[in-house]
């Protein structure tokens, strides 16, 4: 089975600043995929960035960066240059890659506020 | 639009009354997903669809939920005899498959209210 952590429940940044959202993740599937999304008070979800397990380096898109480390089962968010806009609710998301396995596990969110 | 599209936005009804959300995914995505996320939680995985058969049923929390999916597109999540716990945003989301990089690609959602 799939579990993912992610134990901040809030966080909050000053506006231009750089912030790191934790996740950890627990699975026993040699492949699989780690995903990021933004929800905003608006409600939609939307995707920000994905890792694959066997991808050697962190992936990047944008100000978003993940901070993977494999060996101990982490996913970590880094957003840089933080902006108003970013202030959102942040989910990290896992998938097995085995056959069939194809829905999104999800952690309880982290509530971003970025402060002017 | 090219997204996914959901329909109501917004549903009350009473409990004991049935309804029915629809998703329309994204054109050419052939996997659909249904989840619900309750009121300050993260995504509950309700069902898969991969063309109209649906793989994985497992996240259907009782028989009163059932799904289904047409032509390869357009989806309906029917909840029969609702209760005040059936209240939460009901979200599809469709995909591409076969390259596991794929993101899942959200609708709006359907704010159900049991009253």
């Amino acid at each position: 089975a799939q579990k993912i952590t992610q134990t901040q429940p809030g966080m909050f940044v000053q506006e231009k600043e750089a912030v790191t959202l934790d996740c950890t993740y627990d699975t026993s599937d040699q492949s699989y995929g780690l995903f990021w999304y933004k929800q905003p008070s608006s409600g939609e979800m939307i995707f920000l960035i994905y890792q694959g397990s066997y991808d050697e380096q962190n992936a990047t898109e944008g100000r978003y960066s993940l901070n993977f480390q494999k060996a101990r089962k982490s996913a970590n968010l880094v957003i840089s240059a933080s902006q108003l806009g970013d202030s959102a609710m942040y989910f990290c998301a896992m998938r097995s890659d085995q056959t069939g396995a194809n829905n999104l596990f999800f952690g309880t969110g982290t509530r971003l506020t970025v402060i002017p | 639009g090219a997204g996914v599209s959901q329909s109501p936005s917004n549903k009350v009804t009473e409990k004991g009354k049935d309804v029915e959300l629809r998703c329309d995914p994204i054109s050419g995505h052939t996997a659909l997903y249904w989840y619900r996320q309750s009121l300050g939680q993260g995504l509950e995985f309700l069902i898969y669809f991969q063309g109209n058969s649906a793989p994985d049923k497992s996240g259907l929390p009782s028989d009163r939920f059932s799904a289904e999916r047409t032509g390869g597109s357009v989806s309906t999540l029917t909840i029969q005899r609702t209760q005040q716990e059936d209240s939460a945003v009901y979200l599809c989301a469709s995909s591409l498959v076969g390259t596991p990089n794929q993101p899942q690609h959200f609708g709006d959602g359907t704010r159900l209210s049991i009253l």
